[in-house]
């Protein structure tokens, strides 16, 4: 069964360093998703993108967080520099383009992020 | 303002019981609401999803309820085992469905 791909797994830190996340979609999905998750919570969507256009991204804090889908394949989060706030879960999804309402997002296992 | 509340918080349950995860929201307009179950360390799960008309939804021992008047959702889960200790977390869409509210999840644990 396809699924979502992220990497690296877990991630460690120090503050103001720079880190990068790489999520790989199931192939063929046009929409792609990062999404923050601290602990105990439920995750809270920093960008959207539809193929390679940033369709969401409200709530990505654009003076430390970037994210990019250069082909509209896969994709890479990256905050600079890391504070230590930004500990959490990195989830990315990813959803086919059918124009149903249904459409169910696939998650990818996350990348767990500690900053020091 | 557009929210997803779920209760309890947390749960513990023996092994083989039954129980029940609340979901109340806010989100509007509605389009479809999901449960989705994440072990600890991984990514959410799609466990149901259901549209402003089903009103109960099963997948094997979970079946999802929805009252779209009251805007409540719940989670039965039926004879647990060791495997269902994970959050689970009720999402809720509006508009064209992929703009999602999530809960903050409730934590279960069953105990053999």
């Amino acid at each position: 069964e396809a699924e979502v791909a992220q990497s690296p797994r877990y991630k460690i830190t120090e503050k103001s360093q720079a880190v990068a996340f790489w999520c790989d979609p199931i192939s063929g999905h046009a929409t792609l998703y990062w999404y923050r998750q601290i602990l105990g919570q439920g995750p809270e969507l920093l960008v959207q993108f539809q193929d390679e256009s940033v369709v969401d991204d409200s709530q990505l804090p654009k003076d430390r967080f970037s994210a990019e889908r250069l082909k509209g394949v896969d994709s890479t989060l990256k905050i600079q520099p890391a504070e230590l706030g930004d500990s959490a879960m990195y989830l990315c999804a990813s959803s086919p383009r059918t124009g149903r309402t249904q459409e169910t997002q696939y998650f990818g296992p996350g990348t767990r992020l500690l900053v020091l | 303002k557009n929210q997803v509340e779920q209760s309890p918080q947390s749960l513990i349950i023996l092994e083989g019981k039954n129980c029940t995860l609340q979901c109340n929201y806010t989100v509007s307009p509605f389009s479809n609401l999901r449960w989705y179950k994440q072990d600890t360390g991984r990514g959410p799960v799609s466990l149901t999803i259901m549209t402003f008309s089903e009103n109960t939804k099963s997948n094997g021992r979970y079946t999802a309820t929805l009252d779209a008047d009251t805007k409540q959702s719940s989670l039965h889960i039926t004879a647990s085992q060791l495997s269902d200790s994970a959050s689970y977390i009720c999402v809720v869409s509006r508009n064209a469905g992929n703009m999602l509210t999530f809960g903050g999840g409730t934590r279960l644990m069953v105990k053999p």
